[in-house]
């Protein structure tokens, strides 16, 4: 089956700073990637996704990079802001399930 | 708002207690998932129904029962349950389990608490 690692699982960046999630997945066969942000006590959220045909995608202050050829993903964040601290979760979906990611923890200083 | 509404919230049981979970949506999505999720780790996949199906059941153990009366409701009942079986549990919504680039729609989940 497929497995989705994901780094670093904490970061820590200054407000203003950039942040950036990278995941890898194995199976070639997984053909779409969303990302998903959880602030504690809370449901997880869509922030972005990205399908297999596509190398990036941006969406204001956060994007997404995908390479299909070394099968990884990368969420970036600039200008961050302390409301972006959450728990960041990666995923990658196959023919019928959703694999997610370890978690990635992201504090903003302010 | 929340387009994937569960009940209750909050639940605390004794583990010889019957209790059931709820979950609505509305979105017209024919795909229904519990996830079960403990503090600090991702969503852990339970069941899944597939035009009010079961499609995916991940060996879970049979205290902990799903349903899926139709289309828009999917229920989990609990019996039996152990302490370590504690953590949030999070239904899930998509327009369908095979359907290209259909993100799952989290409901706020409930926090079950077994004593």
């Amino acid at each position: 089956g497929e497995n989705v690692e994901q780094h670093p699982s904490t970061l820590s960046v200054q407000e203003g700073d950039s942040a950036v999630i990278k995941c890898t997945y194995s199976d070639s066969a997984s053909n779409y990637f969303p990302w998903y942000k959880q602030e504690l006590g809370k449901r997880p959220q869509l922030i972005i996704d990205i399908r297999s045909n596509v190398g990036e995608k941006k969406d204001q202050r956060i994007a997404v990079t995908l390479n299909k050829t070394a099968k990884h993903f990368s969420l970036h964040i600039t200008e961050t802001q302390p409301e972006d601290s959450a728990v960041y979760f990666c995923a990658a979906k196959g023919f019928n399930k959703f694999y997610f990611g370890s978690g990635t923890k992201l504090n903003v200083k302010p | 708002d929340t387009e994937v509404t569960q009940t209750p919230k909050h639940l605390v049981m004794g583990m010889t207690n019957k209790k059931s979970l709820k979950c609505e949506q509305h979105m017209g999505h024919r795909a229904m998932y519990w996830y079960k999720q403990k503090a600090k780790k991702p969503p852990e996949l339970m069941f899944v129904y597939s035009y009010e199906k079961l499609s995916i059941n991940e060996s879970v153990p049979s205290r902990f029962s799903p349903e899926c009366p139709n289309s828009s409701l999917l229920n989990l009942h609990l019996h039996a349950l152990q302490p370590e079986d504690s953590a949030l549990y999070l239904c899930a919504s998509s327009q369908g389990q095979s359907s290209y680039n259909s993100p799952l729609h989290f409901g706020n989940g409930t926090r079950l608490t077994v004593t």
